[in-house]
């Protein structure tokens, strides 16, 4: 069971938008910056949000980051079909002295 | 364009040690910005930090692993090796190499702010006899 906590999937239409979330705790996401990564099928892992909130040159404005509290959020406007890929979260966890990682979110574009 | 690849046997016998090396190209593994890791996946399941070094050697492990990992770095061949020893099939999984930034434009940060990027394509290891 992973320690920041992630929807197992989520699904949205075509140029709608989807927002997926990682819940986690003081001594991770609550006090260290968390990044986000995508995962198309049968590829490595992708960085697309770090220190929250930036995106790193050449990922499109259409994915942004946010983190309140103990919890972070990936938003995604204007989906589309080659959006469809697994999105994990990453942080710090100054108790476990550990990167951790959410078990994934599986995105499905209808 | 940095690049790093993953290169290693892609199966390994149980209580046996399983050996990785991911080897830079493109930039030097000896910056100051940067840690150099490995991550692992399971098939069909998440991802799994397990361990980063820093080119001078300090590492960071995962205590879930920490007794059977050893990471090193070789600056001159501009590489750095995984070392997993007493695996068994729970250790079935593609190993990732990934470069980990400390730095952003403005800010550099210690070991627990930075991000991976970019990856490795990755090496599926499998456990069996």
């Amino acid at each position: 069971q992973s320690v920041l906590t992630q929807p197992p999937s989520v699904s949205a239409a075509p140029g709608q938008k989807v927002t997926i979330s990682c819940s986690g705790s003081s001594s991770n996401i609550g006090n260290n910056y968390v990044s986000w990564y995508q995962q198309l099928p049968g590829t490595a892992p992708k960085l697309l949000i770090y220190e929250n909130n930036k995106r790193p040159s050449g990922i499109p404005d259409r994915f942004s980051g946010s983190r309140s509290g103990t919890s972070a959020t990936l938003g995604i406007t204007g989906l589309q079909t080659g959006d469809e890929a697994d999105y994990y979260c990453g942080t710090w966890d100054s108790s476990l002295s550990a990167v951790v990682f959410g078990g994934g979110t599986k995105l499905t574009v209808l | 364009q940095l690049q790093l690849q993953e290169s290693g046997p892609g199966l390994v016998k149980p209580s046996e040690t399983l050996s990785l090396t991911c080897t830079v190209s493109g930039g030097s593994i000896s910056s100051s910005s940067y840690y150099w890791g490995w991550i692992r996946q399971p098939p069909g399941k998440g991802l799994e930090w397990i361990g980063s070094i820093y080119y001078s050697g300090s590492t960071y492990y995962n205590p879930s692993l920490k007794s059977r990992v050893t990471i090193s770095v070789d600056t001159p061949q501009n590489q750095f090796s995984l070392k997993l020893s007493s695996v068994t099939a729970a250790d079935t999984a593609v190993y990732y190499c990934a470069r980990r930034s400390l730095c952003s434009s403005t800010t550099c940060y210690g070991f627990g702010n930075g991000w991976f990027d970019p990856w490795g394509q990755g090496t599926l290891v499998t456990v069996s006899s």
